[in-house]
């Protein structure tokens, strides 16, 4: 059971460049969100959704796109990457009615220069 | 939205002593309460979490204490071991995860 996987674990971009970054989980979870975690800041929320074709903001969306086109996976678009994005992103599910926790992937290192 | 205040950011004890977190949230509406653990270079994991129809749960040596009306939540780890070094993360929602918020986390080192 892979649980949930991001990919990739490290990216170094240059400032102006997009990527995404991928996140799938084999659960069944209905619930899948990124966080970005900085130094002294702690988990913040960035995007989520709680199925398929539905997405929310969170507390920090700017600069960010998601979409959930299947229960497995939800991507993360940075679509003009700045030096202020460089952080560790965790994606991040949960299932069962109510939710009780919250599985994360392992993160991805994300460096823009 | 919801803000949830972590305090200390740093916690240094004695390997054997008692360990206390404790967080503050400012939404009365929250009524679920988790802890995390996230040891150096992993991912966060769940260790407890509460409700607010209960006042105290425990696991172990681990507990967690709420008091609704003073809007706070604190974590007890006691005979602390070196496995218990983390950073150790308090939330808040209503409901459940979906927009759970954070704390900016403690960072608890055991002294041997």
């Amino acid at each position: 059971n892979a649980g949930v996987t991001q990919t990739p674990k490290f990216q170094v971009l240059k400032t102006g460049q997009s990527m995404t970054l991928q996140c799938a989980q084999d659960m069944n979870h209905e619930y899948m969100s990124w966080y970005r975690q900085d130094p002294g800041m702690g988990l913040r929320l960035i995007h989520y959704s709680v199925g398929a074709g539905i997405t929310d903001q969170g507390e920090v969306p700017n600069g960010y796109n998601v979409s959930r086109s299947t229960t497995e996976d939800f991507p993360l678009r940075l679509l003009s990457a700045a030096p202020s994005q460089t952080s560790v992103y965790f994606c991040a599910s949960g299932g069962g009615a109510p939710i009780r926790e919250l599985f994360f992937g392992e993160g991805s290192r994300l460096t823009v220069l | 939205g919801e803000n949830v205040e972590q305090h200390p950011s740093t916690l240094s004890v004695q390997e054997g002593d008692s360990a206390v977190i404790k967080c503050t949230y400012s939404d009365s509406a929250s009524n679920y309460f988790p802890w995390y653990k996230q040891e150096l270079g992993k991912r966060p994991q769940l260790i407890i979490d509460i409700r607010s129809n209960v006042g105290e749960k425990k696991d172990q040596r681990i507990a967690v204490t709420l008091n609704k009306t003073a809007k706070h939540f604190s974590l007890h780890i006691t005979e602390t071991q070196p496995e218990d070094s983390a950073v150790y993360f308090c939330a808040a929602s209503i409901g459940g995860v979906d927009g759970l918020t954070f704390g900016k986390g403690t960072h608890l080192i055991i002294q041997p």
